[in-house]
This record gives structure tokens, C-alpha cells and sequence, in this order.
């Protein structure tokens, strides 16, 4: 299976700034089908992007996503207080489909 | 909009069963296959199930399968898991999600409940 080991396991910014959470591949995701979600504390995870770098329906335009092969990264241009969150990446390039472990993103 | 509720969670002994319902508004249920997720408290994301979109075809996670069964009634825009010999490591909250199937037969999850509690303890 395609094992997805995501970094830093905890990263603390402050509202205002940039995060760059990672997310790397064992194996070349196929088409570029990777995937992020959000998950707040005591809510469902909700999809933020798909096929790499394209956004869900009514997410931000402050969230971006890129990359391609086994390196892909979810960029939050400038955080606001509501994005304080766990992001999940997750590829359905292939079978079984995998998730990461998790990027928690806390307040500094 | 497209709603998902889950129901059914609660306490249960271990060897025990417990059945969870999904129930779906917002969109046509019939059209989509369907997954069940789970989260131990403080851990990641672990998938436990699918069904097609006509029920015909279904897969579990090795961890649960042989013990959990799922199952849909299209009529009632409604999923099911029904678990039993449940273990204190089945103790989660359990989502269930839409799956927008993929070119390569693969499932991205764009919509997700807000999950029901199983605690398996004696």
C-alpha cells in the first residue's frame, strides 16, 4: 500500500501567517490523486482539496494545494483563527486508499 | 444540502452488538456509494467500510471483517453497520461519508456526517 507520512506532526503559528504542512508518498500517487481535509476538534473531517490542487466547493482561496509524484504540500496563505486544525492528506490514486497520519496546527 | 446523520452509538459490553444508521438528505443516495470511518480518541482516521451505490458490492478493513456487516436500504436514503462481537478496541466515533468515486475506481470523501459514540466497556 501507498503509505503517506505526513510533517511536521505539530506545527505552531500565529493568525496572519503562512503554513506549509507536507505530505510524502512511498509510491507515485497515481494522477496526482491526492486529497487534505480539515478536522476541528469535535467535528467530521471536511474535504479541502482534491486531484492535488483543486478546491472543495466553498473553501478559501487562502488554501492551495500542489505538487505531484510523492511530494505534495497544503499551503494556508494567511491563517485565520478558524483554521486552527489536524489536516489529513489522503491518496486514492490507488488501492487501498491511505491517509496520512495527521498535521496538527496550533496557535503559537 | 447534503446531510448525513449517523444514530445508534452507545455503551456496549465487549462481545456485544450494536447497529449505527446514516441518514441521508440533499442529494440523490441512490448515486453514490457509501463509507463508514472510524476515530479512536486521539488518533487518525481508520476506514472501516463500503457499499456500492445498488449495495451489490461491499469491503471492509481487516480489522473488522467477519464481525460488522454493512448494508443500505435506497428507499429509506439510509446506511447501516451492524456490528457485533464487538471488542474494546471497536471503541470509536463512527462517521459515515460519501464517496465520489474516481477514474480509477477509488473513492475521495466529499461528505461527511458528524458521528456517533461506540464505547465498548464492561
Amino acid at each position: 500500500e501507498n503509505v503517506l507520512t505526513q510533517s511536521p506532526g505539530t506545527l505552531s503559528l500565529s493568525p496572519g501567517q503562512r503554513a506549509t504542512l507536507s505530505c510524502r508518498a512511498s509510491q507515485s500517487v497515481s494522477s496526482s490523486y491526492l486529497a487534505w481535509y480539515q478536522q476541528k476538534p469535535g467535528q467530521a473531517p471536511r474535504l479541502l482539496i482534491y486531484g492535488a490542487s483543486s478546491r472543495a466547493t466553498g473553501i478559501p482561496d487562502r488554501f492551495s494545494g500542489s505538487g505531484s509524484g510523492t511530494e505534495f504540500t497544503l499551503t494556508i496563505s494567511r491563517l485565520e483563527p478558524e483554521d486552527f486544525a489536524v489536516y489529513y492528506c489522503q491518496q486514492y490514486g490507488s488501492s487501498p486508499i491511505t491517509f496520512g497520519q495527521g498535521t496538527r496546527l496550533e496557535i503559537k | 444540502q447534503v446531510q448525513l446523520v449517523e444514530s445508534g452509538g452507545g455503551l456496549v459490553k465487549p462481545g456485544g452488538s450494536l447497529r449505527l444508521s446514516c441518514a441521508a438528505s440533499g442529494f440523490t443516495f441512490s448515486d453514490y456509494y457509501m463509507n463508514w470511518f472510524r476515530q479512536a480518541p486521539g488518533t487518525g482516521l481508520e476506514w472501516v467500510s463500503y457499499i456500492s451505490n445498488d449495495g451489490s458490492d461491499t469491503n471492509y478493513a481487516d480489522s473488522v471483517r467477519g464481525r460488522f456487516t454493512i448494508s443500505r436500504d435506497n428507499a429509506k436514503n439510509s446506511l447501516y453497520l451492524q456490528m457485533s462481537s464487538l471488542r474494546a478496541e471497536d471503541t470509536a466515533l463512527y462517521y459515515c461519508a460519501t464517496c465520489k468515486i474516481s477514474p480509477v475506481g477509488t473513492c475521495l470523501f466529499d461528505y461527511w456526517g458528524q458521528g456517533t459514540l461506540v464505547t465498548v466497556s464492561s
